[in-house]
């Protein structure tokens, strides 16, 4: 079954420190990868994708993702973190048999002064 | 270029009632797709639509229902309103090139409250 995991309902970092929101999936065909923000009370803003070439894709705000196939892993990360980078994170995939996207729980990122 | 609108932002209905949401998308984007935001259940896709017909659906009652007119604007309408479907209903719209390549950009949705 095709299916999205966060492992970490919340992920606790220090401003300053590296932070790295988890992402595994498991998918039939070739998988279309993407990291969404949301911060309260909004809508989903796009980070970055992952659809072929590379496997460390950099986006938006200073994130960056690293796809890795033999461990289905699509983690998202960032060398420094900011306060203002607290917010709720999902990772989604999409099949390429029938383009839907299968998203994560998603991940409440606290960053911490 | 103005992103995805959404309107009503907030709605407050009652059980058994009917409710209608609209969504813009981006200028030139063919494809909307609906989505349901609960605490527990996270997002779930409801359908997508792309030149006025429906190309994908989500496990959701035929209560959930949609549309697309020729200008690419969405509604979506739940008929026989439940407590369950108390939600934030986001609308994403995208260029919607075959293959599933593309970014899906989220309006900031609709807050629907079901008493």
């Amino acid at each position: 079954a095709q299916s999205v995991a966060q492992p970490e309902d919340q992920v606790n970092v220090a401003e300053g420190n590296p932070l790295t929101v988890k992402c595994t999936y498991s998918v039939s065909g070739n998988p279309y990868l993407f990291w969404y923000v949301q911060y309260p009370n909004r809508g989903l803003q796009f980070l970055l994708k992952y659809i072929t070439g590379d496997n460390l894709v950099k986006g938006s705000y200073g994130f960056e993702a690293e796809f890795n196939k033999s461990q289905t892993s699509f983690h998202l990360k960032k060398p420094s973190a900011l306060v203002s980078d607290s917010a709720l994170y999902f990772c989604a995939v999409r099949d390429d048999s029938n383009y839907q996207l299968i998203w994560g729980a998603g991940t409440k990122l606290i960053i911490k002064p | 270029k103005a992103g995805v609108t959404q309107t009503p932002r907030y709605l407050i209905k009652t059980r058994g009632q009917q409710v209608t949401l609209s969504c813009s998308p981006i200028s030139g984007h063919r494809s909307v797709s609906w989505y349901q935001q609960t605490p527990g259940q996270g997002l779930q896709f409801l359908f997508e639509y792309f030149s006025e017909t429906q190309r994908n659906k989500g496990n959701f009652p035929g209560r959930f229902s949609g549309r697309q007119f020729s200008n690419s604007r969405s509604e979506m309408n739940v008929s026989t309103l439940e407590l369950g479907d108390s939600a934030l209903y986001l609308c994403a719209s995208s260029l919607a090139q075959r293959g599933g390549r593309e970014t899906q950009y989220f309006g900031p949705g609709t807050r629907l409250l079901v008493l």
